[in-house]
């Protein structure tokens, strides 16, 4: 069956630190990657897009690697600040995304940043 | 600025009734969404929608259905409401493209709908 895991449900680190998240995925050949931050009470909230042809994407403090092979994508945080603090979910988007499609999400990681 | 926008954020309701939970986009996207939220379970598909009166099932479409007459609108509907409808339900919306950014789904604040 096809899957798509964040393999921590929680992950806790102190501020300055990088945290890193992982998502796996089985049975998917994915058109790109997508990461997601979540605040409690609210709607997800874009973050990076990574298509199958690349390796990696940053956006200021944020890295996002993409590996076909191994079925895998890191998202890191660099630097990481107590504002961080949320819930990060993965989605894929089936090969050939077009209309009548819809992303696949992982349950999320909630990401705790002490001071 | 982009926006989806839910009817209620809060909804108190009694098992049986009908209940409506609207969500609206201004951005003419032609995929919109309906999920449903849990501790644990994490975003699960209800339906969705890629056109004007088309919808597709999710993976959990039991005891809902859905209506979009017009293009911005999406409508969830909750037939006969159950304790087990008890949730955070999020509206989202998307552009079909094949590249870049245009792949962003964009999601409503959600309703948190309680069944009593």
């Amino acid at each position: 069956s096809q899957k798509i895991e964040q393999n921590s449900e929680a992950l806790n680190i102190q501020e300055g630190k990088t945290a890193t998240l992982t998502c796996n995925y089985t049975n998917y050949s994915p058109a790109y990657l997508q990461w997601y931050r979540q605040d409690p009470g609210r709607g997800p909230v874009f973050l990076l897009l990574i298509r199958e042809n690349e390796k990696e994407k940053r956006k200021e403090r944020l890295k996002v690697t993409f590996d076909t092979t191994l079925k895998q994508s890191l998202f890191h945080i660099t630097a990481s600040q107590p504002a961080d603090s949320a819930t990060y979910l993965c989605a894929l988007a089936p090969a050939m995304s077009q209309a009548g499609t819809a992303l696949i999400f992982g349950k999320g990681t909630t990401l705790s940043v002490s001071s | 600025d982009v926006k989806v926008t839910q009817s209620s954020r809060y909804l108190v309701k009694r098992t049986g009734e009908k209940v409506f939970l609207e969500c609206v986009q201004d951005m003419d996207h032609e995929n919109m969404f309906w999920y449903r939220q849990d501790p644990g379970l994490g975003l699960r598909l209800i339906y969705f929608s890629y056109d004007v009166k088309m919808k597709e099932k999710g993976d959990i479409p039991e005891g809902y259905s859905v209506s979009r007459e017009k293009k911005e609108r999406f409508s969830l509907i909750l037939e006969s409401a159950s304790t087990n409808q008890t949730s955070m339900y999020l509206c989202a919306s998307r552009r079909t493209g094949t590249s870049g950014r245009k792949n962003e789904q964009f999601f409503g604040p959600g309703t948190r709908l309680t069944v009593l």
